[in-house]
């Protein structure tokens, strides 16, 4: 049974930093690209990043960009999701979810706060 | 960035009606590369349909999705209590990948 567990979140200050882990089991994790898409309060789906089976590849948001980093370690069947330089308007449930392209399998979420 | 618009944004229907969700892109999505899906009230969202028209595993033959270039259709063919909710449709024609804003299906 594939299962994506997401951790990490909670409450940060803006500016600060954040990481966002997703543990994934059930599959074979290297074969499979994997995504970060957030959802804000009360809000759509928006896709933040994703990355292909060997982290070769790499795309992001554009409002993202520079300040979030998604890395994996296939060995520990884990997907990250660096987050820098916080915002307020980056406060949102992260799911993790399985795929490049459609998905899925998705995570649980995990509410990441942006407040002072 | 291809921006993708859902209409409308609510519909109040009842069990057993017809519906069809709508989700136009603002460039052509040559390949099909459009997924749907719906999200009830806290929970993760679960896949419907993949390449436009493509029913995901599990999913009931009442859901049906259509089109091509920039517009794009969901069919429910006789709503179930279980199906209001919000649904999304996703492009994956672009690196980028991005969502609609939604429709939200509501109980009338």
């Amino acid at each position: 049974e594939v299962e994506l567990v997401e951790s990490g979140g909670g409450l940060v200050q803006p500016g600060r930093s954040l990481r966002l882990s997703c543990a994934a089991s059930g599959f074979t994790f290297s074969a499979h690209s994997m995504t970060w898409v957030r959802q804000a309060p009360g809000k759509g789906l928006e896709w933040v990043a994703r990355m292909n089976g060997d982290g070769s590849e790499r795309y992001y948001l554009d409002s993202v960009k520079g300040r979030f980093t998604i890395s994996r370690d296939n060995a520990q069947n884990s997907v990250y999701l660096q987050m820098n330089n916080l915002r307020a308007e980056d406060t949102a449930v992260y799911y993790c979810a399985r795929g490049g392209a459609w998905y899925e399998y998705w995570g649980q979420g995990n509410l990441v706060t942006v407040s002072s | 960035e291809i921006v993708l618009t859902q209409s409308p944004g609510t519909l109040s229907l009842s069990p057993g009606e017809r519906t069809t969700l709508s989700c136009r892109a603002s460039q052509s999505i040559s390949s099909g590369y459009l997924a749907w899906y719906q999200q009830k009230p806290g929970q993760a969202p679960r896949l419907l349909m993949f390449h436009a028209s493509r029913r995901a595993t599990g999913i009931p033959d009442r859901f049906s999705g259509s089109g091509s270039g920039t517009d794009f259709t969901l069919t429910i063919s006789r709503l179930e209590p279980e199906d209001f909710a919000v649904f999304y449709c996703q492009q994956y024609e672009t690196s980028a990948r991005t969502f609609g804003q939604g429709t939200k299906l509501e109980i009338k």
